[in-house]
């Protein structure tokens, strides 16, 4: 299996920051690689596919970059909605793993 | 707009079966792939597997000896079926939809279904 690894595990920012999330994997993914946020008491939504590619409807301060084995989710203005888990996941090899998740709270 | 909806017992007894449907409203069930991912309380994320609609599946292999899904075209519906149970079973069960052509992502999700294995 690819092992999916996010850090930091936990992170807490202000309203206007720019956050980052990194995700590495074990082995090369190419560019499957999708970012879901996830509220508490809510299904996982998908943000960015493919690394880099904004889902219909997710805000343009939402943004994904990398390839291969690394990447990273970067918020480019932090609001208070954006209080979640954000978890990576890889979809080139089955099983389609996820990161173990980044917990963002805001200041 | 799709939507998913998840349905089957929140009790399950311990080396029993786990059984879930998810209903699938706004589309088809044809043509796509159909996957269940479970969530442990306070935990992250496991894929269980998927079934494309003609019945194909692909399951974690770490689940693979107990795990079974199927899909009901008539009633637009896929399950799962999950034998012998233990308290590590207890999780939240989502059912979603896999757009193989687009990256293999999950892009509908169920709103998820707490499922308790005790006795």
């Amino acid at each position: 299996d690819i092992q999916m690894t996010q850090s930091p595990s936990s992170l807490s920012a202000s309203v206007g920051d720019r956050v980052t999330i990194t995700c590495r994997a074990s082995q090369t993914v190419t560019s499957y690689l999708n970012w879901y946020q996830q509220k508490t008491g809510k299904a996982p939504n998908l943000l960015i596919y493919s690394a880099s590619t904004l889902q219909s409807g997710v805000p343009s301060r939402f943004s994904g970059s990398g390839s291969g084995t690394d990447f990273t989710l970067t918020i480019s203005s932090l609001q208070p909605e954006d209080s979640a888990t954000y978890y990576c996941q890889q979809s080139i090899s089955s099983p389609f793993t996820f990161g173990q998740g980044t917990k963002l709270e805001i200041k | 707009q799709v939507q998913l909806q998840e349905s089957g017992p929140g009790l399950v007894k311990p080396s029993e079966t786990l059984s879930l449907t998810c209903s699938v409203s706004g589309g088809s069930i044809s043509n796509y792939y159909w996957s269940w991912i479970r969530q442990s309380p306070g935990k992250g994320l496991e894929w269980i597997g998927y079934i494309y609609y003609s019945g194909s599946t692909n399951y974690n292999p770490s689940l693979k000896s107990r795990v079974t899904m199927s899909v009901e075209m008539s009633k637009n519906q896929f399950s799962l079926k999950l034998s012998s149970v233990t308290a590590a079973d207890t999780a939240v069960y989502y059912c979603a939809r896999l757009s193989s052509s687009s990256w293999n992502t999950l892009d509908y999700w169920g709103q998820g279904t707490l499922v308790t294995v005790s006795s």
